[in-house]
């Protein structure tokens, strides 16, 4: 069974703290996304890599950076955060060929900015 | 680029089929097409996938009529373990791969 695991379930930082969230997978996947889901908004896509040391920018990288520097993690970061970027974040991997291959995603983290 | 839509909502009855459709503009003929099932404090879970007419496996069907301006999953005999709420995901190969979800279907299976 593949397995994202995400570092936090649940995650309260201050404004203009950076933030680190950590995602990892086991399946030796090529692919990898970082995805905020808010009300109403569904799953919108903020960076993916599809190699180690590459990324991608989403519809949404405003405010975010990431690393990859091993094949089976995945870091997002948030440089300073903002209140605005309280939400649920979701990592998710794959096989190779963006989209021909299901993605199979971690549990998410809750993020609340205060 | 596609837009991807989604109907907001949806009731059903236990033992009833269920057809959710996504509106996709734009899309090729080798574009594919993705549904998910999530349910509350837990990630997205794979249902069915697919890019020619029809896919079907052993807990969804997946419909692509020939213009691929939409698509429809089809549960059949929902149970009440069904509600969750219901995504498609398209990704363009001629937009460099975009991936694009719909916002989801809430779905409510009654007794």
């Amino acid at each position: 069974d593949v397995k994202v695991t995400q570092s936090s379930r649940y995650l309260v930082k201050r404004t203009g703290e950076k933030v680190f969230l950590e995602c990892v997978q086991d399946m030796d996947h090529e692919n990898m996304f970082w995805y905020r889901q808010d009300p109403g908004l569904g799953l919108r896509l903020i960076y993916f890599s599809y190699d180690v040391k590459m990324k991608e920018k989403g519809d949404i990288p405003e405010g975010y950076s990431v690393s990859r520097e091993k094949k089976e993690r995945f870091s997002l970061i948030l440089e300073s955060a903002s209140t605005n970027q309280t939400s649920m974040y979701l990592c998710a991997s794959s096989g190779q060929g963006i989209g021909s291959y299901e993605q199979y995603f971690g549990p998410g983290t809750r993020l609340t900015v205060t | 680029l596609a837009k991807t839509t989604q109907p907001i909502s949806m009731d059903s009855y236990e033992g009833q089929e269920v057809n959710i459709t996504c509106s996709h503009n734009n899309i090729a003929t080798n574009d594919y097409i993705t549904w998910y099932q999530q349910f509350p404090s837990q990630g997205p879970r794979f249902i069915i996938q697919g890019y020619k007419t029809k896919v079907t496996n052993e807990v969804a069907s997946l419909f692509i009529p020939a213009d691929r301006k939409s698509s429809t999953l089809s549960l059949p005999r929902v149970s009440l373990s069904d509600t969750a709420v219901y995504y498609c995901l398209v990704v363009l190969k001629a937009a460099g791969n975009k991936l694009t979800f719909g916002g989801g279907t809430r779905v409510l299976v009654k007794p």
